[in-house]
């Protein structure tokens, strides 16, 4: 079974904090993301990692920076955590090739910032 | 860019029926993917069915099936049989061949199956 893990569940930081989200998965990957979700507006991504690397920005990528080092591990950094930075953060992998090659999910870090 | 709709933020069933969860898609990209995925309360994501633009029938699996209307961009979901566990957030998503391969998520529906 592919696994996907993330660092915490819960994390709460103060407005200023740099923030390290980390997620690792077991099987291999070329593909990574991250995504914030928040009521009423489903999943909304905020970079994406083709491979080693390589990172592009996704939709939302104002405030955060992301690191690939590893094929396995993609980190997610809040430079300076601002309040409206409080949410849940999803990271996912897919194998790499065609558009039907689904998502895996980790278990989600919800994030809060005082 | 795509796009996705869900127009349903709430719906309730009752046990043993069938409840269709509503998604339409935009985009103009002639090959695409559509994905619905299952979100309880625990908050992991659950893939439930996957729906290629290409693919002759519509998805199913298991309890789950696509209705799959191409022309009117449509992709709902179908459960059939509904049962307690099924309660959760519902998302559909899709991506398209030409673009990157990150899923669009619509903004859900919550789902609660009532005994």
């Amino acid at each position: 079974d592919v696994k996907v893990t993330q660092s915490s569940r819960y994390l709460v930081k103060r407005t200023g904090e740099k923030v390290f989200l980390e997620c690792v998965q077991d099987m291999d990957h070329e593909n990574m993301f991250w995504y914030r979700q928040d009521p009423g507006l489903g999943l909304r991504l905020i970079y994406f990692s083709y491979d080693v690397k390589m990172k592009e920005k996704g939709d939302i990528p104002e405030g955060y920076s992301v690191s690939r080092e590893k094929k396995e591990r993609f980190s997610l950094i809040l430079e300076s955590a601002s309040t409206n930075q409080t949410s849940m953060y999803l990271c996912a992998s897919r194998i790499g090739g065609p558009q039907n090659n689904e998502q895996f999910f980790g278990p989600g870090t919800r994030l809060t910032v005082l | 860019a795509q796009k996705i709709t869900q127009t349903q933020p709430g719906m309730f069933v009752q046990e043993k029926e069938a409840v269709t969860l509503d998604c339409t898609y935009d985009t103009s990209d002639p090959s695409y993917g559509l994905f619905w995925y299952k979100q309880p309360s625990s908050g992991e994501m659950i893939f439930l069915i996957y729906q290629g633009s290409y693919d002759q029938q519509n998805a199913t699996e298991g309890r789950y099936s696509l209705n799959f209307q191409k022309a009117r961009k449509s992709a709902n979901l179908v459960i059939s049989a509904s049962q307690l566990g099924d309660s959760a957030m519902y998302f559909c998503a899709m991506n398209t061949d030409t673009g990157r391969r990150a899923l669009t998520f619509g903004s859900g529906t919550r789902l609660q199956v009532q005994p």
